[in-house]
């Protein structure tokens, strides 16, 4: 079945400091792909989403290329906040109206 | 703003007892699901529903039973709590039968069952 792999954390890094987390997905179909924050205490909101091979989303200075060649969705940012501290969590649509999550990543930001 | 609200931010029940989580929604949106999350396991779906009194198992329904008889809300129930239902509950949303879509989360009820 579908699946969605992400790399574990918890990924500590140092404020300004370049995040990478990676995530690659099952290549079936022509999925939808998203990464999802959850803050301390909340649900998970959309941080970003591509629908297709070779876009790129964006958003709140996140960034992920949809790449089909190497079924990766890796999310990046040039320079993470204290305020980033969340866990991340990739994503793909599936069939029906069932998406596949990764099991998530938590990302703690040190001033 | 999508608009997703929980019944309860946090609940203690007893062992035993009945336990009804709510879910209401502010979008119109045909589908809705409930999760459970539970530290490295990531999000494990219960139920989900596409339609008013329409109810699909996800992959760890046993133990839960839902209901859902206004398009906007739907509910979960725990007939009988017990200790290792305790985990965060989460409620979400979507607008399509297609999946491409996003979904919408509440912010969540963290059940503990002693």
């Amino acid at each position: 079945g579908d699946s969605v792999t992400q790399m574990e954390g918890p990924v500590t890094l140092s404020e300004e400091a370049f995040l990478t987390i990676n995530c690659t997905y099952t290549a079936t179909g022509y999925p939808s792909l998203f990464w999802y924050v959850q803050y301390p205490g909340e649900g998970l909101q959309l941080l970003l989403k591509a629908t297709k091979a070779d876009d790129k989303g964006s958003n709140k200075g996140f960034e992920a290329t949809y790449r089909k060649e190497t079924t990766s969705f890796h999310l990046e940012k040039g320079s993470v906040q204290v305020s980033d501290s969340a866990v991340y969590f990739c994503a793909r649509s599936g069939g029906s109206y069932i998406p596949t999550f990764g099991r998530g990543t938590s990302l703690i930001v040190h001033p | 703003d999508v608009k997703v609200t929980q019944s309860s931010r946090y609940l203690v029940k007893r062992t035993g007892e009945k336990v009804f989580l709510e879910c209401v929604q502010d979008m119109d949106h045909e589908n809705m699901f409930w999760y459970r999350q539970d530290p490295g396991l990531g999000l494990r779906l219960i139920y989900f529903s596409y339609d008013v009194k329409m109810k699909e198992k996800g992959d760890i329904p046993e133990g839960y039973s839902v209901s859902r008889e206004k398009k906007e809300r739907f509910s979960l129930i725990l007939e009988s709590a017990s200790t290792n239902q305790t985990s965060m509950y989460l409620c979400a949303i979507s607008p399509s039968p297609d999946a491409a879509y996003e979904q919408y989360f509440g912010p969540g009820t963290r059940l503990t069952v002693t």
